[in-house]
């Protein structure tokens, strides 16, 4: 089955830097690749995802990149903010409708 | 709640009592998902249901049970045969295909007294 490893766990940069998160996936079956933002004691939202028909997507400070011949893709957030401070999970799809998740990546924003 | 409704949105449970969390979608979405959450980890799939009366094993299902009677509903039941139970559970509902994504419910955080 799918196996997803997301580095890395932790990560905290200054304010307006930029912050990257990478993820690995084991099954070239593998079509479709989500981002999801957590933040303390709420519900997951998805905030992007990328198909494998595409390269890079981008929605305004936050863009994901995918290379289907390593199978890993990565989150990327331009300028960073304070409220981008949360847990990011990346995710692959095992077919059958199941989503395999990464371990989460605990992203801080210093002011 | 997004149309995914979690409730109660915290519970206590006591050594040998089974409890039961519920999840509700109005959604229309056909596959609905229970993960558990423990700090610092990861979501990791518990029961997964893609139609109504159809439901299988995730990767940590012991000492878990489900039922799928209705579209909307799916309901998880933490039995005693559980013995590490206190996580924070989240229930996720996604359309006909995984390239949409899922809606997650609120969650819920079970507590063993």
């Amino acid at each position: 089955g799918e196996n997803v490893e997301q580095h890395p766990s932790t990560l905290s940069v200054q304010e307006g830097d930029s912050a990257v998160i990478k993820c690995t996936y084991s099954d070239s079956a593998s079509n479709y690749f989500p981002w999801y933002k957590q933040e303390l004691g709420k519900r997951p939202q998805l905030i992007i995802d990328i198909r494998s028909n595409v390269g890079e997507k981008k929605d305004q400070r936050i863009a994901v990149t995918l290379n289907k011949t390593a199978k890993h893709f990565s989150l990327h957030i331009t300028e960073t903010q304070p409220e981008d401070s949360a847990v990011y999970f990346c995710a692959a799809d095992q077919g059958a409708q199941k989503l395999v998740f990464g371990q989460g990546t605990r992203l801080t924003i210093n002011p | 709640d997004g149309g995914i409704t979690q409730s109660p949105k915290y519970l206590f449970r006591k050594e040998g009592q089974n409890v039961t969390l519920s999840c509700e979608q109005n959604l229309n979405h056909d596959a609905m998902y229970w993960y558990r959450q423990d700090p610092g980890q990861g979501l990791r799939l518990i029961y997964y249901s893609q139609i109504v009366n159809d439901f299988q094993k995730g990767d940590i299902a012991e000492g878990y049970s489900v039922s799928r009677e209705k579209k909307e509903s799916f309901p998880l039941t933490v039995t005693s045969a559980q013995k590490n139970p206190t996580a924070f559970y989240l229930c996720a509902s996604g359309r006909d295909s995984t390239n949409y994504g899922y809606t997650f419910g609120s969650g819920t955080r079970l507590t063993v007294v």
